[in-house]
């Protein structure tokens, strides 16, 4: 089993630039997490999918970002336009279930804004 | 508010010596806890959860209601132990949402 995939691994832009990450879920979970990891904290909820419908973002900033899944499996977060203090990685995390299901994490993208 | 505190940046401790981790929560319902570790360049992945009552690589957790707490133990570290150790919080309303410390950086010195 690959795992949960994400993509770019890194990414660095100016401020003001777009920018755009992907997620592919662990195939079969109907529970998709964007989460965003500050340097030196741990991980903080932006959105979460059940199958296509976001049922939290109450943490996203939504002047700023914005994240689709269509047709329930893949995921993309998009950011525009980039702050400085977007600096941070990226996890996207899967479960097959919200409640009692187990989140297994991607690697992350590490994203700096210059 | 629901928040979790692992009051540890960094534990270093020599090969062979217990280890224990503190996590604290604060959380007025009946929460489930987590420990998530993450090696050196892997993701984070879950190590236990108090759910389960298992020991995972010598590593157990206790959930303390009456002291908000789920420290993480080991009674004799490893040095393939050392990691970043995050403690998390999912709230019994079961919306999915983990809420994680900030980490403490285990080291283990041969």
């Amino acid at each position: 089993e690959a795992g949960v995939v994400q993509s770019p691994r890194y990414k660095i832009i100016e401020k003001k630039q777009p920018v755009a990450f992907w997620c592919n879920p662990i195939s079969g979970h109907n529970t998709l997490y964007w989460y965003r990891q500050n340097l030196g904290q741990g991980p903080e909820l932006l959105i979460r999918y059940e199958n296509e419908e976001a049922v939290d973002d109450s943490q996203l900033p939504k002047d700023r970002f914005s994240a689709e899944r269509l047709k329930g499996v893949d995921s993309t977060l998009k950011i525009q336009p980039a702050e400085l203090g977007d600096s941070a990685v990226y996890l996207c995390a899967s479960s097959l279930k919200s409640a009692g299901g187990a989140q297994y994490f991607g690697p992350g993208t590490r994203l700096t804004v210059l | 508010a629901q928040r979790v505190t692992q009051p540890e940046k960094l534990l270093s401790v020599f090969k062979g010596a217990p280890v224990e981790l503190k996590c604290n929560y604060s959380y007025s319902g009946s929460p489930e806890l987590f420990w998530y570790v993450q090696y050196s360049r892997q993701r984070l992945q879950l190590l236990l959860r108090h759910i389960s009552r298992e020991s995972i690589k010598g590593f157990t957790a206790d959930l303390n209601k009456g002291e908000t707490s789920f420290h993480l133990k080991k009674p004799f570290a490893q040095e393939e132990d050392s990691a970043m150790y995050y403690c998390a919080l999912r709230s019994s309303s079961n919306t999915g949402k983990l809420i994680f410390g900030q980490g403490t950086t285990l080291q283990v010195k041969p």
